[in-house]
């Protein structure tokens, strides 16, 4: 079946404009994350959305980032005023619905590429 | 402290050789451990899950779980050079979200 999709795969953008990413989970998934990973860094947890469950938030690094998904379906990270150190790949995962132990691997898109000039 | 470490090596090994990739975590409530392959320029990859002390095979890769030591680690079997790749450890706290590691770069020489 379809994996995870995210949109657009480059984003080139100039400093302080708002950018908007998209995330499309795996059909039946209930839970979506997204990550931030700058080049030669590690996976950043950022936002994790459960169901119709209150979003976690603590990664967001600032209130410049926000991030929507409506139901289970289809996710929006955006980021206003963008700054240089917001270039990074932005990665999408997604699981199903994950039981008190996490036992449920999450499955990752091949992320936006976003380069702030 | 890190919740996840790994080396960030690289660790080379010639080809044919057993690989071991070593992740240590701090909280002794974890119950779910994951490897993820990373190729350059790509999005993570699930390799192995692990929820049980213990070794668990999935063809040339070995993942073991020692929850008294909170140690995991994945042992790859005769490595080949597609292999070379960071492998990330990725472990669940008991909160619903995985943390990573920042990875093991593993160089596969032919």
């Amino acid at each position: 079946g379809a994996g995870v999709s995210q949109s657009p795969s480059n984003k080139v953008t100039e400093k302080g404009k708002d950018v908007e990413l998209r995330c499309d989970p795996i059909s039946g998934h209930t839970a979506l994350y997204w990550y931030r990973q700058r080049l030669g860094q590690g996976l950043e947890f950022l936002i994790y959305f459960q169901g119709n469950s209150a979003p976690d938030k603590s990664g967001l690094p600032s209130d410049r980032f926000s991030a929507e998904r409506t139901g289970e379906s289809v996710s929006t990270l955006t980021i206003q005023r963008t700054q240089q150190e917001d270039s990074a790949v932005y990665l999408c995962a997604s699981s199903l619905r994950t039981g008190g132990n996490g036992n449920q691997p999450q499955h990752f898109g091949d992320g936006t590429r976003l380069s702030i000039l | 402290q890190k919740e996840v470490e790994q080396n960030s090596g690289p660790l080379s090994v010639p080809e044919g050789a057993i690989a071991s990739l070593n992740c240590t975590y701090s909280d002794r409530g974890s119950q779910s451990f994951f490897w993820y392959r990373q190729y350059s320029g790509k999005s993570p990859e699930l390799i192995m899950s692990i929820y049980s002390n213990g070794d668990k095979e999935d063809g040339r890769f070995t993942a073991q779980l020692n929850k008294a030591s909170q140690y995991v680690s994945l042992l790859i079997r005769d490595s080949q050079p597609s292999d070379s790749a960071t492998y990330l450890c990725a472990v669940n706290t008991g909160f619903q979200k995985l943390v990573f590691g920042t990875g093991t770069r593993l160089l596969v020489s032919p």
